[in-house]
C-alpha cells in the first residue's frame, strides 16, 4: 500500500499526558499536511512542511503543539499536556510540489479523558 | 471567518436520482476547488477538482461546475447510489502562489436512500 499512512490509529489518553502521532507520506511526495477534524467540522488547517522545512503554522498550533519532519519523509505531531478540547482527528495529507490535489491519510482518533 | 461554506448540513436523495451538493466561497484569490469524500472513521478521498478557468469538469458519475462570477461551485453525481452515502467536503485554495493550503467546508452529509 503505497498511501500516506498514521499511526497510532486510535489513542486514548489522560488529561495533561503528551502524546505522538506519526505520519509517513506517499513516497514520492514532498508536501506534508497536519489537520484537525471535530465532529461536524471539515478539516482544519494546522501546519505544512515542504521537505523538512515547515513553512506555515496555523493559529490553531498552540504553543502545546510541535510538528518535525526531520528527514523530509515521515512527520511527527506531539501534543503536551493535552486538555480535553484536543479530542479530535488528527489528518496527514501529502501532495507533490506542483500537485494540486492533497492526499490524507486514515487519520488518528485522540480522546482526551 | 469561514472562507468555505456548505450551508446544507444534510441531503436525502433517492437512489437513481441525482444528487447536487453545493459549496460557496468568500475568496476571491482562490482558483482551484476539490471535494472530497468521507466515511466514518476514514479518512477524507479526492474526489474530483476544478481549475478556476474552468467551469465545468466530468469524472463518471460526478461533474462538478464552477460559477466564478457568484463564487460558487456544485457536484453534481447522477445516478445516486447507496455507497455515495457519506459526507462530502467542499475545498479551495491558491494556486498561483506558493501559499497552497487547502481551505474545507463544514461538509454536507448525503444519504442515498435505496
Amino acid at each position: 500500500d503505497t498511501g500516506v499512512s498514521q499511526n497510532p490509529r486510535h489513542k486514548i489518553t489522560k488529561r495533561g499526558q503528551n502524546v505522538t502521532f506519526r505520519c509517513d507520506p506517499i513516497s514520492e511526495h514532498n508536501r506534508l499536511y497536519w489537520y484537525r477534524q471535530t465532529l461536524g467540522q471539515g478539516p482544519e488547517f494546522l501546519t505544512y512542511f515542504q521537505n523538512e522545512a515547515q513553512l506555515e503554522k496555523s493559529r490553531l498550533l498552540s504553543d502545546r503543539f510541535s510538528a518535525e519532519r526531520p528527514k523530509g519523509s515521515f512527520s511527527t505531531l506531539e501534543i503536551q499536556r493535552t486538555e480535553q478540547g484536543d479530542s479530535a482527528m488528527y489528518l496527514c495529507a501529502s501532495s507533490l510540489f506542483d500537485g494540486n490535489t492533497i492526499y490524507f491519510g486514515e487519520g488518528s482518533w485522540l480522546t482526551v479523558v | 471567518d469561514q472562507q468555505v461554506k456548505q450551508n446544507s448540513p444534510s441531503l436525502s436523495v433517492q437512489e437513481g436520482r441525482i444528487s447536487i451538493l453545493n459549496c460557496d466561497y468568500t475568496n476571491s484569490m482562490f482558483d482551484y476547488f476539490l471535494w472530497y469524500k468521507k466515511y466514518p472513521a476514514e479518512g477524507p478521498t479526492f474526489l474530483i477538482s476544478i481549475s478556476s478557468i474552468k467551469d465545468k469538469n466530468e469524472d463518471g458519475r460526478f461533474t462538478v461546475f464552477l460559477n466564478k462570477s457568484a463564487k460558487h461551485l456544485s457536484l453534481h453525481i447522477v445516478p445516486s447510489q447507496p455507497g455515495d452515502s457519506a459526507v462530502y467536503f467542499c475545498a479551495a485554495s491558491v494556486m498561483k502562489t506558493s501559499y497552497d493550503k487547502v481551505i474545507f467546508g463544514p461538509g454536507t452529509s448525503l444519504s442515498v436512500i435505496p
